[in-house]
């Protein structure tokens, strides 16, 4: 498809165990994001790739938290060790250039539940 | 601690009113731009503003960047059904390129 994916849509863990999180950008966009969403809290960045490294990854919330981004394009979540705080949906998006200006270009998102 | 404060957090109006949604933070920003989102997808960009001052219009959507840019507002006219959905502001700061400063969003609801 010509959007962002993200895999999966849904997931529904217990407390405890580990999750991974994908997201397919956009071809070409070098800027990817993470952000998470919860209820009546807006998007709270976590991380920012340009290319493969990440200049910005100061809202990773703690080190249970890592990401990484192979090849310039697809990027994992992941979550060790998963905590009730931690269900939110989880939203992935791309901009041609990173930056001011650039538009971002958001995924559908992946909705976490933790038990 | 929210960078921007985005009021109201939800209006509830009939079809062919007018609204206003204000944006507003302490801080300055290099740029800002308005999202809508829907139930079940991500955010959609409505319009980047760069300029103190600026005003951009979008059919019925009025765009404003404060003149010192630390606020900006989302005027709508004749709100319609199809307006419905969460409106999000986003900065962002010269000092962090990259990353948006989202606020909480405002939920609008236009009834028919």
């Amino acid at each position: 498809g010509a959007g962002v994916s993200q895999s999966p849509s849904n997931k529904v863990t217990e407390k405890g165990k580990d999750v991974e999180l994908r997201c397919d950008p956009i071809s070409g966009h070098t800027a990817l994001y993470w952000y998470r969403q919860s209820l009546g809290q807006g998007l709270e960045f976590l991380i920012y790739f340009q290319g493969n490294s990440a200049p910005d990854k100061s809202g990773l919330p703690s080190d249970r938290f890592s990401a990484e981004r192979t090849g310039g394009s697809v990027s994992t979540l992941t979550i060790q060790r998963t905590q009730q705080e931690d269900s939110a949906v989880y939203l992935c998006a791309s901009s041609l250039v990173g930056g001011w200006t650039g538009e971002l270009f958001f995924g559908e998102g992946s909705r976490l539940t933790v038990l | 601690t929210q960078l921007l404060e985005q009021s109201p957090q939800f209006l509830s109006i009939q079809e062919g009113e007018n609204l206003t949604v204000y944006c507003n933070s302490s801080s300055v920003f290099s740029s800002l731009q308005w999202y809508r989102q829907e139930p079940g997808e991500g955010p959609v960009l409505l319009v980047t503003v760069v300029t103190g001052g600026e005003v951009k219009k979008l059919k019925r959507l009025t765009f404003q960047f404060g003149d010192a840019r630390k606020d900006s507002s989302l005027h709508i006219t004749a709100a319609q059904p199809g307006d419905t959905g969460l409106y999000l502001c986003a900065g962002a700061r010269g000092s962090t390129l990259g990353r948006l400063y989202f606020g909480r969003g405002t939920q609008l609801t236009v009834w028919p």
